[in-house]
């Protein structure tokens, strides 16, 4: 079955540690995206990526990283520079830069302790 | 900025109620709209869409109509379940540059 795959679906770090969220997809979408998700505040873009080894920073980037080696995966690193990481996070492609709609994963619940 | 309005929740039904949740946008230009499910614990889905104005999305039952002139994009199904409770959520987004703009999203909580 094709699909968005994130690990793991909870994840429990002590303040300051850098932590990384895995994101894969095996639906051959070139358009990859983080968004983060709070109680009562929908949903806000981290990063994303239209193509491999290219990225952009969304609304609320900073303490965050990501890389786009291969097409099919978009690992989200969350720093120790981000001031508040306990949240839902969400992954999220799309077939390219030519459509609009995206298609989601299961998401991963990061708790800082 | 682009932006999207929801309703506040939760809305709070019985079971065969006529559902309506409220989205209004603010964009140039024709986006695209949307309609997102969120069911507990999980990430989102995609309801239905609606690419141009006048456009109507359906899917499981679940409507909206793209209307442009009053900017809304209005979400309604004639007979609400218990396995509809969830978080709805309205978006935008354009073609050509496919980031979504998310409403806060709007809880339902359907009892029997």
């Amino acid at each position: 079955d094709g699909g968005i795959t994130q690990s793991p679906k909870y994840l429990f770090r002590k303040e300051g540690q850098n932590v990384t969220l895995s994101c894969e997809q095996n639906l051959n979408h070139d358009a990859m995206y983080w968004y983060r998700q709070d109680p009562g505040q929908g949903l806000r873009l981290i990063y994303y990526s239209q193509i491999v080894n290219d990225f952009q920073k969304g609304d609320i980037a900073e303490g965050y990283s990501v890389s786009r080696e291969k097409k099919e995966s978009f690992p989200l690193t969350v720093t120790s520079a981000q001031k508040n990481p306990t949240a839902f996070y969400l992954c999220a492609s799309s077939i390219g830069l030519d459509t609009d709609t995206q298609y989601f994963g299961p998401g991963t619940r990061l708790t800082v302790l | 900025g682009n932006s999207v309005t929801q309703m506040e929740g939760p809305v709070t039904l019985s079971e065969e109620a006529f559902l309506t949740i409220n989205c209004t946008y603010t964009a140039t230009g024709y986006p695209s709209l949307f309609w997102y499910v969120q069911y507990p614990g999980e990430g989102l889905q995609l309801l239905l869409k609606a690419t141009k104005a006048d456009d109507k999305g359906s899917n499981k039952g679940f409507e909206a109509t793209y209307r442009k002139e009053t900017t809304s994009f209005h979400l309604e199904k004639g007979s609400v379940q218990v396995s509809d409770s969830a978080v709805y959520f309205c978006a935008l987004s354009y073609t050509g540059y496919s980031t979504l703009t998310f409403g806060k999203g709007t809880m339902l909580l359907v009892s029997p």
